[in-house]
């Protein structure tokens, strides 16, 4: 069983739509978690970083921890086509900072 | 965010050549890097993680000789393929973090290795 479970896809919404994304993991020595974007043939980007359970929002997004449950989430609002990528779940335990990502997620936002 | 500069971005080169992956963190200093490598439609793969000043540590299962690291300042890192061959070919992928623990890493833009 792999560390960090991540449904790999494709989800396909129409423009406008609220993304729902998760990751369920199995160590709860993962203590901050992250979410990432990354188009194809390019390197992941950035797209949250939370250490504590609950919410955290930026914009269109909003990331979703709960270390009772090992499950994280990722929303994101008023969807766009430009947001049609794959998503990676990715966390670190607080020691060290190697990170375990899951598989992805294919996201497509069709106009 | 931080940046983190990979080149080059595509490379293909000859059976039994060497090529070399650089990767620079613009505006702050790196104590660690990481180099990943992506097949097509998979997560990132942990290579080796790159210590400034000594050796790099390396996945098991990672050839050390074959993948040469190097990370000679707080601000480059360096991934050499030797004697590459077509099962090398790759997308490849630096990481760069900080000196405090609890920052986030930053991506490079990838390299795209096609061995011929």
């Amino acid at each position: 069983q792999k560390e960090v479970e991540q449904d790999p896809g494709p989800l396909s919404v129409p423009e406008g739509a609220i993304v729902s994304l998760n990751c369920t993991y199995s160590n709860s020595a993962f203590q901050y978690f992250m979410w990432y974007r990354q188009y194809s043939r390019k390197g992941p980007e950035l797209l949250m970083y939370t250490y504590s359970s609950g919410n955290k929002e930026d914009g269109r997004f909003t990331a979703q921890v709960d270390k009772s449950s090992k499950y994280i989430s990722l929303f994101i609002r008023d969807s766009q086509p430009s947001d049609s990528a794959t998503y990676l779940c990715a966390m670190r335990k607080a020691a060290g900072n190697k990170l375990t990502f899951g598989g992805g997620t294919r996201v497509l936002v069709k106009p | 965010g931080a940046v983190v500069s990979q080149h080059p971005s595509r490379v293909i080169c000859k059976s039994g050549t060497s090529v070399k992956i650089e990767c620079r963190s613009l505006d702050f200093q790196a104590t660690t890097m990481f180099w990943y490598r992506q097949f097509p439609k998979q997560s990132l793969m942990l290579m080796a993680t790159s210590n400034e000043g000594s050796k790099a540590t390396y996945e098991q299962g990672v050839e050390k000789d074959k993948f040469l690291i190097n990370h000679a300042s707080l601000t480059l890192s360096t991934l050499t393929v030797t004697s590459a061959h077509p099962e090398d070919s790759s997308f490849y992928i630096c990481s760069s973090q900080g000196n405090l623990g609890d920052t986030e890493a930053f991506f490079g833009q990838g390299t795209r290795l096609t061995v011929v």
